[in-house]
């Protein structure tokens, strides 16, 4: 079947303007997560969202935000792009929400790379 | 904020040689789970631990959780130069959804 599709995979924008980003998670799948990787932080949980509903929220300021809509695709947004939003952006999904003795595995996507000059 | 702290944060080990990657924090997580990620692509899910002691063995990996679950290890038994790649790992809290707290990562390169 086909994994967490994530859009666009490369982009480059100037300071100050926004960016979205979108994620198809696996058919099936109601939880989707975004993290944000760079080489000094390493990979920081951005939010989660299960059933179209805002699950969790990491510490990063509110010009991050998103949402999901009913067939549980995930967009992400950036506004006022800083130099330090440089980053690759991760989306990943799962079945369920919550890890338990009962598993729970999460799929990620292969990234949005955004660049901000 | 919970933390994890990965060692070594690099490896750089000759083929047939034995590894071990540490993950130890502070705080206690409900379960570990260790991804190992390629270049241009997202972290891939190798492992799960969610009892305190237990041991889980994939081929020549092998992952433990600590009793207090607070910590973690894997070990590479005859590294091979496929096992090249960024090891992570990311625990989670009981009560925190799908929310995963990473450890830095190990980059590991294995030489023929």
């Amino acid at each position: 079947k086909a994994g967490v599709t994530q859009t666009p995979r490369y982009l480059i924008k100037t300071r100050g303007q926004q960016v979205t980003l979108s994620c198809s998670p696996i058919s099936g799948h109601r939880s989707v997560s975004w993290y944000q990787q760079t080489p000094g932080q390493g990979l920081q949980f951005l939010f989660e969202y299960f059933s179209e509903t805002q699950r969790n929220k990491g510490n990063f300021p509110g010009r991050f935000s998103g949402r999901q809509f009913s067939n549980s695709r995930s967009e992400m947004n950036v506004s006022t792009l800083e130099l330090g939003d440089s980053a690759l952006y991760l989306c990943a999904s799962s079945l369920k929400t919550g890890f338990s003795l009962s598993g729970n595995t999460i799929y990620f996507g292969e990234g949005s790379w955004l660049t901000v000059v | 904020t919970q933390l994890l702290e990965q060692s070594p944060q690099f490896l750089s080990i000759q083929e047939g040689e034995n590894l071990t990657v540490y993950c130890n924090s502070s705080s206690v997580f409900s379960s570990l789970q260790w991804y190992r990620q390629e270049p241009g692509e997202g972290p891939v899910l190798l492992v799960t631990v969610v009892t305190g002691g237990e041991v889980k063995k994939l081929k020549r990996l092998t992952f433990q959780f600590g009793d207090a679950r607070k910590d973690s290890s894997l070990h590479i038994t005859a590294a091979q130069p496929g096992d090249t790649g960024l090891y992570l790992c990311a625990g989670a809290l009981e009560t925190g959804g799908n929310m995963l707290t990473f450890g830095g990562g190990t980059r590991l390169m294995v030489k023929p």
